[in-house]
């Protein structure tokens, strides 16, 4: 049983175009993070979020935890070129140092 | 500048070799750990260690182990490769026992059990 669901597992779009990619889970997490992996490499992180609501903003993307902490979203305004790759939520459910991984948002943006 | 390395990019193994896998990190962290990564799937844990010689099972264990003799040293052993085990491997190092604690990877090991 995966404990967070990404959606869309893949997205497409062009240039230019919003959008968001969903983490969601049953369990309530301490804290998540997002992490973008680009071919050939290791994840690196975006952002943690500790706080029901807590929306985080890093230039074009917007992060949001859902207030039950049990969710979290990340909104590209503007998607570029540069901003494909595979995007991972991760989240921890006992305030420790293990991480649960999600499933995987692998985005394409098309110039 | 922060640095995870694996001491290999590509690995062929046959069923039934013993496989070493090692990563080895220069940023002093107390923290390492071992994933897989396979499509769909996202990341999961094989082992963590959080000093030397301290190790805990992940959620995939099975089939697995891993030495953490020095701090920046932490091998995952294959005891005996199977065809399942063929995956991508990643490892990870991070400062403390924090969740919010950033996790650095390594590249990453491709491994494929013929």
């Amino acid at each position: 049983t995966q404990l967070l669901e990404q959606s869309p597992q893949f997205l497409s779009i062009q240039e230019g175009e919003n959008l968001t990619v969903y983490c969601n889970s049953s369990s309530v997490f301490s804290s998540l993070q997002w992490y973008r992996q680009e071919p050939g490499e290791g994840p690196v992180l975006l952002v943690t979020v500790v706080t029901g609501g807590e929306v985080k903003k890093l230039k074009r993307l917007t992060f949001q935890f859902g207030d039950a902490r049990k969710d979290s979203s990340l909104h590209i305004t503007a998607a570029q070129p540069g901003d494909t790759g595979l995007y991972l939520c991760a989240g921890s459910l006992g305030g420790n140092e293990k991480l649960t991984f999600g499933t995987g948002t692998r985005l394409t943006i098309i110039p | 500048d922060v640095k995870v390395t694996q001491s290999s990019r590509y690995l062929v193994k046959r069923t039934g070799e013993k496989v070493f896998l090692e990563c080895v990190q220069d940023m002093d962290h107390e923290n390492m750990f071992w994933y897989r990564q396979d499509p769909g799937l996202g990341l999961r844990l094989i082992y963590f260690s959080y000093d030397v010689k301290m190790k805990e099972k992940g959620d995939i264990p099975e089939g697995y182990s891993v030495s953490r003799e020095k701090k920046e040293r932490f091998s995952l052993i294959l005891e005996s490769a199977s065809t399942n085990q063929t995956s991508m491997y990643l490892c990870a190092s991070s400062f403390s026992g924090q969740s919010t604690d950033t996790q650095y990877f390594g590249p990453g090991t491709r491994l494929t059990v013929l």
